[in-house]
């Protein structure tokens, strides 16, 4: 599976818009990209998921460009809940083994 | 459903001593993972099973640890003897084959602290 790199930290304040951004140069025609959140002292949980262009839900939007070879998470608005490690992740469809990297810890300040 | 159930919340125990750490998946999950969390590696995969059956222990450390799945409700991850530097959070997930995205739900994780 692709290796992901993402920014090991960011410093938002309340209201922004925060953008994360994750390179996966190596990223395979059947691999998508998915994104987990992890607030303190739980477990991670998915966020979203795109293959290319963009998608949005009600937590986040994921932006893909053409290439696919880095996404980029926007998360509206944030606010001081909204702090917590975020994985970008590269799944293989049908393959159920995923693994994480050290993820980007996002702190949002008042 | 309630979820992933992980036992115990929180442990404190002494070099050499053995651990057992207990997960319940989802109801109808065919995918269970064990997760270890530290501060030095992040989050690592020590082993997954499907249907009951191990599929890959690639992420186990070393012979100390063990983990089993006698049923489709039920997992243990043991170490022993077990030592300092396996202080950790371990985390359990399940997840459905088939599903559109292969989310992994996690539980709340236990915290293993060993002096």
């Amino acid at each position: 599976l692709a290796k992901t790199t993402q920014p090991i930290s960011m410093d938002s304040y309340e209201g922004q818009e925060v953008n994360i951004t994750c390179s996966h140069n190596n990223i395979a025609t059947n691999d998508y990209i998915t994104w987990y959140q992890q607030f303190p002292s739980q477990g991670p949980r998915f966020i979203i998921q795109g293959y290319k262009t963009k998608v949005t839900n009600e937590v986040a939007s994921l932006f893909i460009p053409a290439d696919r070879k880095s996404s980029t998470l926007s998360l509206p608005r944030v606010s001081l809940s909204d702090t917590a490690v975020y994985y970008c992740l590269v799944v293989r469809q049908g393959y159920q083994k995923v693994t994480f990297g050290i993820g980007t810890k996002l702190q949002v300040i008042p | 459903d309630a979820g992933v159930i992980q036992s115990p919340r929180h442990e404190v125990t002494e070099m050499g001593q053995e651990v057992t750490l207990r997960c319940k998946p989802i109801s109808g999950h065919d995918y269970l993972f064990w997760y270890r969390q530290t501060m030095m590696r992040g989050l690592e995969l020590l082993i997954y099973f499907n249907n009951n059956v191990p599929i890959d222990d690639s992420g186990m450390p070393e012979d100390r640890f063990s983990a089993k799945m006698p049923n489709a409700s039920f997992s243990t991850l043991k170490i022993q003897p077990s030592e300092p530097r396996d202080s950790a959070v371990y985390f359990c997930a399940s997840s459905l084959r088939g599903s559109n995205t292969g989310e992994l739900f996690f539980g709340e994780g236990s915290r293993l602290t060993v002096l």
